[in-house]
């Protein structure tokens, strides 16, 4: 089974600066998809990125972007020019290109990072 | 509607009653999820449709929690017999398609049992 792994509960960053929030997965598949979400206290999840683990290249969505070491199995977020706007909680996500049984693409989530921006 | 739409936002319930909770998809998406976001933790995977079939239900903790989707496009999470430990945030998703990886959710509904 996957297992996704956020290993920072709260993480802090100045406006205007730049923040990396880790996450590590566990999987023996060799293809699926990664995706980092934003859940503000609205509590609607809001996909920031996605990177598919055969491209090599590194995913960004403006200041947003990712380093993704498959080997490694780590796949960290930066965010550059923090905003009083990026606090929230990010979750980290695995999904499947595999189709078990009938399951197509559920995401299977870390803990979470709980972001916060100071002025 | 323009996006995922949950009801009711907020649900308080006296231990054994049931619930239903009520899921308005994206018009035209094939694929829903439901998933359980207990206080503090990442939401987990509950069930899965693709139209009106139910395709995953590995995820329901119980056989107190049921879910349906008859005409392919609503869904409704039911919890018989509520108990304290179903006290989370119960978040809906869809997508276009079983090939599509964007999921978009809706705002959840969080259930409180007392």
């Amino acid at each position: 089974a996957q297992t996704v792994t956020q290993s920072q509960p709260e993480m802090s960053v100045q406006e205007a600066e730049t923040v990396t929030l880790s996450c590590t997965y566990d999987t023996s598949e060799s293809d699926y998809y990664l995706f980092w979400y934003k859940q503000p206290p609205s509590r609607q999840m809001i996909l920031v990125i996605r990177q598919e683990a055969y491209k090599q290249q590194n995913a960004t969505e403006n200041r947003f972007s990712v380093n993704f070491q498959k080997a490694a199995k780590s796949f960290s977020l930066k965010i550059s020019d923090s905003q009083l706007g990026d606090a929230a909680m990010y979750f980290c996500a695995y999904r499947s290109k595999v189709n078990y049984g009938g399951s197509q693409g559920n995401l299977i989530f870390g803990k979470g990072t709980k972001l916060s921006v100071k002025p | 509607g323009a996006g995922v739409s949950q009801s009711p936002r907020y649900k308080v319930a006296k231990r054994g009653q049931d619930v239903a909770l009520r899921c308005d998809p994206i018009s035209g998406h094939v694929s829903l999820f439901w998933y359980q976001q207990a206080l503090g933790q990442g939401p987990e995977f509950l069930t899965y449709f693709q139209n009106e079939a139910q395709l995953d239900k590995s995820g329901l903790p119980s056989d107190r929690f049921f879910a349906e989707r008859p005409e392919g496009s609503v869904s409704t999470l039911k919890i018989q017999r509520t108990q304290q430990e179903d006290s989370a945030v119960y978040l809906c998703a869809s997508s276009r398609g079983p090939q599509n990886t964007e999921a978009f959710f809706g705002q959840g509904t969080r259930l409180t049992v007392v």
